[in-house]
């Protein structure tokens, strides 16, 4: 069964550096996200992509975040800059279409000290 | 508002009863409501989803309904088992941008053997 794949697992870095956090989506779909979770709280909604391009971001994804499409199979996160509060579960997900099931990747656990 | 509501925020029930989690959501548009399973440190796992199309929908021990006018829809749980003990989410799929999940803020439930 096809899946979303991300790498790494876990992450850990000083505050202030910047990191990427990498996802590889099902081949054929065509929306992507990113969403967050902090340990103990909902999954919140940061990014979608679509079309080779941003479709809409939350409050939460300022200037410090940026999302690429490098390669038409890799999905990346930068987070530059890091803060104590972007410590979290990073989810990458996709989908084929609008009412349809979004597929999770496992996560990656940021850990900013 | 994008608003996803669910309740209760913890639920504990004895081996074998029945568990039911609601929601209520805010885009009378929105038409895809999944609900995940998480467990801990893992990823959001689907158990369920309902389109807009249709009022109720079971699979085996686990059944969802909606109503479209009142925008809720609830989550049943029969027959419960300690291995159904984990976090649920409920999520709505907003219309805007691309089609985002909003997710509820989760239910912890806890089955008692």
């Amino acid at each position: 069964e096809p899946e979303v794949t991300q790498t790494p697992s876990h992450q850990v870095t000083q505050m202030g550096q910047e990191v990427i956090l990498r996802c590889v989506p099902i081949s054929n779909h065509l929306y992507f996200y990113w969403y967050r979770q902090i340990l103990g709280q909902k999954v919140e909604f940061l990014v979608s992509f679509y079309n080779n391009e941003i479709s809409e971001k939350s409050e939460i994804f300022d200037d410090q975040f940026s999302v690429e499409r490098p390669d038409g199979s890799n999905f990346t996160l930068k987070i530059r800059s890091t803060k104590l509060e972007d410590s979290a579960m990073y989810f990458c997900a996709s989908r084929d279409g609008t009412a349809t099931e979004a597929f999770f990747g496992q996560g990656t656990r940021l850990t900013v000290v | 508002g994008e608003n996803v509501e669910q309740h209760p925020s913890t639920l504990s029930v004895q081996e074998g009863d029945s568990a039911v989690i609601k929601c209520t959501y805010s885009d009378s548009a929105s038409n895809y409501f999944p609900w995940y399973k998480q467990e801990l440190g893992k990823r959001p796992q689907l158990i369920i989803d309902i389109r807009s199309n249709v009022g109720e929908k079971k699979d085996q021990r686990i059944a969802v309904t909606l109503n479209k006018t009142a925008k809720h829809f609830s989550l049943h749980i029969t027959e419960t088992q300690p291995e159904d003990s984990a976090v649920y989410f409920c999520a709505a799929t907003f219309t805007s941008g691309t089609y985002k999940y909003i997710f509820g803020t989760g239910t912890r439930l806890k089955v008692l053997a």
